[in-house]
């Protein structure tokens, strides 16, 4: 089955500088790569996703980038600020018609220092 | 529109007693997920139902089950509870393999 590995687990950046998260998955079928934010005590969040016939994705400071050949995926925060400061999951799921199952990364804490 | 609700939002179990945590959307979604996170280990997934009627195993499902009762709602049971049980559970639901919306979470501590 799907494994997805996530790393750094940790992540300390001044604020206005950029993070990035990486992630690799095992299943060469997936093609569905969704990113989700969990600020402490909350639920987790969409923040942006990617699909495999597209190589880039961005949303204002976020951006996603797939290597399908590598099997990994990045994240991407420029100008970071305070608020940016969570808990980042990566997932990779094959979607079919009736849906699917994500697998997700273990977790990136990323603290944005003032 | 509430979105997704879990009940309770926190309960405490004596090894061996059973429980049944409820999740119920109203997003018209027809795929639905538990998950329980852990720290270090992310959001495992536990079972998911792709559509009414259908249930099928995630990566951790042994010592549960799960009833997609309706559309609607979708239940997770444990029947005998452990100490390895202690976690955070949550019901996330979407319209298949698109933005997962999740519930609040439940944090269940079996003692």
């Amino acid at each position: 089955g799907e494994n997805v590995e996530q790393h750094p687990s940790t992540l300390s950046v001044q604020e206005g500088d950029s993070a990035v998260i990486k992630c690799t998955y095992s299943d060469s079928a997936s093609n569905y790569f969704p990113w989700y934010k969990q600020e402490l005590g909350k639920r987790p969040q969409l923040i942006i996703d990617i699909r495999s016939n597209v190589g880039e994705k961005k949303d204002q400071r976020i951006a996603v980038t797939l290597n399908k050949t590598a099997k990994h995926f990045s994240l991407h925060i420029t100008e970071t600020q305070p608020e940016d400061s969570a808990v980042y999951f990566c997932a990779a799921s094959v979607a079919y018609n009736q849906g699917g199952k994500l697998i997700f990364g273990q977790g990136t804490e990323l603290s944005v220092k003032p | 529109n509430a979105g997704v609700t879990q009940t309770p939002k926190f309960q405490v179990l004596k090894t061996g007693q059973s429980m049944t945590l409820q999740c119920a959307q109203d997003m018209n979604h027809n795929s639905m997920y538990w998950y329980r996170q852990d720290p270090g280990m992310g959001l495992r997934l536990i079972y998911y139902s792709a559509s009414e009627g259908t249930t099928d195993k995630g990566e951790v499902p042994n010592g549960y089950n799960v009833s997609r009762l309706n559309k609607r709602e979708f239940s997770l049971r444990l029947e005998s509870a452990a100490p390895s049980q202690t976690s955070v559970y949550f019901c996330a639901s979407s319209v298949g393999i698109t933005t997962q919306y999740f519930g609040p979470g439940t944090r269940l501590t079996v003692l």
